[in-house]
Formats: C-alpha cells, sequence, structure tokens
C-alpha cells in the first residue's frame, strides 16, 4: 500500500542533541499524526496536527503540518535515553475514511 | 485519554490451530477498528478495517477467510486467524479513532510453530 517518505531511516546521535526528521508526501493531507513505538508494543501518539502551518510542542517535541499540506516535520530536543525508539508519522488523506498512510519508520539510537 | 485493550499480548499455537484477538475500547465507542500487521523493523501494514455492525473491508492481499473479523459492538472488535501456519507468525495491532486521533492497543505478538 501507499506509504509516505519518511527520513531518516535511523539516526545514531549523543544525548543531549537535537534531533529531526520528516515525512513527505505526493497527496494532500489533512492530518499529519507522529507516533512512537517502543519494542513490542503497540504505537503511541506523541503529537497530532490538524492545520497547514500548524505547529504543535509536547514537551520537548515539537512538530509542524506543512503549509503545502504535503509534508510534515518532528524535532527532540536535548536527546535522553528514554527517547530510544521507532517514531512513525501517520497522515489522513482528504480523500480517505479515516485510513492511515503511514512512514516506514525512524529508528532513534542514542549514545550515552 | 482513550484506552484500547488488546489480549493477548503473546501468543504461541501450533500450525493448523485458529487464534482470536481481541480490542476492547475502554471509554469510548469504536465504530471502526484498523486492523494491522507488522514485521520486524517494518511500519504497520493495514489489514483490515472492521465497522460494527457491518461486515469488514480487508485491503488487497488480505484472505478474509483466513483473517475473520468481527466487530460484535461498539466497544469490541476480533481477529481470528484460522488455520494458522508459520508464515503468519508477525506482531498484529488494532486501531480505533477517538477524539484526538488514533488509540492503538499494545498489540499482539503471534508466533506460530
Amino acid at each position: 500500500g501507499q506509504q509516505l517518505n519518511q527520513s531518516p531511516q535511523s539516526m545514531f546521535i549523543q544525548e543531549g542533541e537535537d534531533v529531526s526528521m520528516n515525512c513527505t508526501s505526493s497527496s494532500i493531507f489533512n492530518t499529519w499524526l507522529w507516533y512512537k513505538q517502543d519494542p513490542g508494543e503497540g504505537p503511541v501518539l506523541l503529537i497530532a496536527l490538524y492545520k497547514a502551518g500548524e505547529l504543535t510542542s509536547n514537551g520537548r517535541l515539537t512538530a509542524q503540518f506543512g503549509i503545502t499540506r504535503k509534508d510534515s516535520f518532528l524535532n527532540i530536543s536535548a536527546s535522553i535515553p528514554s527517547d530510544v525508539g521507532i517514531y512513525f508519522c501517520a497522515g489522513q488523506r482528504e480523500d480517505s475514511n479515516y485510513q492511515l498512510i503511514w512512514g516506514a519508520g525512524t529508528k532513534l539510537i542514542i549514545k550515552p | 485519554g482513550a484506552v484500547v485493550s488488546q489480549h493477548p499480548s503473546w501468543v504461541i499455537c501450533k500450525s493448523g490451530t485458529s487464534v482470536k484477538i481481541e480490542c476492547r475500547s475502554l471509554d469510548f465507542q469504536a465504530t471502526t477498528m484498523f486492523w494491522y500487521r507488522q514485521f520486524p523493523k517494518q511500519s504497520l501494514m493495514l489489514m483490515a478495517t472492521s465497522n460494527e455492525g457491518s461486515k469488514a473491508t480487508y485491503e488487497q492481499g488480505v484472505e478474509k477467510d483466513k483473517f475473520l473479523i468481527n466487530h460484535a459492538s461498539l466497544t469490541l472488535s476480533t481477529l481470528t486467524v484460522t488455520s494458522a501456519h508459520p508464515e503468519d507468525s508477525s506482531f498484529y495491532i488494532c486501531s480505533a479513532p477517538d477524539l484526538y486521533g488514533y488509540t492503538f492497543g499494545s498489540g499482539t505478538r503471534l508466533t506460530v510453530v
């Protein structure tokens, strides 16, 4: 099925560094969601975005809904060891019925 | 917040047997439930969408007779993997739309031996 283009695929960074990842699509989306998944668990919602240009923060996390409605980014500031995991973007197209389209995930690895 | 309770969290079964996975929305009504399958190091792949009171809609390539979905009530949806085979071993996750987005169950690790 269709996937969003999520990058990078993985990141290997030092503790305390800032992290940035993004998702792009050729289609227009009316919702962007960012999830984190720990091993053996279901995804947990981090940030939800509903309007073009919207910038939303959740603690050290910040995400933006691109103005073209075809992209979104997630930033994590001052990374800590518990940020390790896989981050997924997911979007809902204008013409969809609740269905989400998923990015392939960004695996975050933090060196202590 | 909204919670989707998924059980079992893991199951090991013999080849040829059937396994039922349940997802319950605990504090909201889930008229729709999405069922995903996730292979190691991969993203979630939508298998089917169940709607309370009607037949499930399956994605292309997903055998509806093998993956039986029942959405018995506004708080319960089940996925039954029939005549399971080793290639059905995977991580299965349900998800329901709520006020803020989508809430996911904690997943079921199915291992068929």
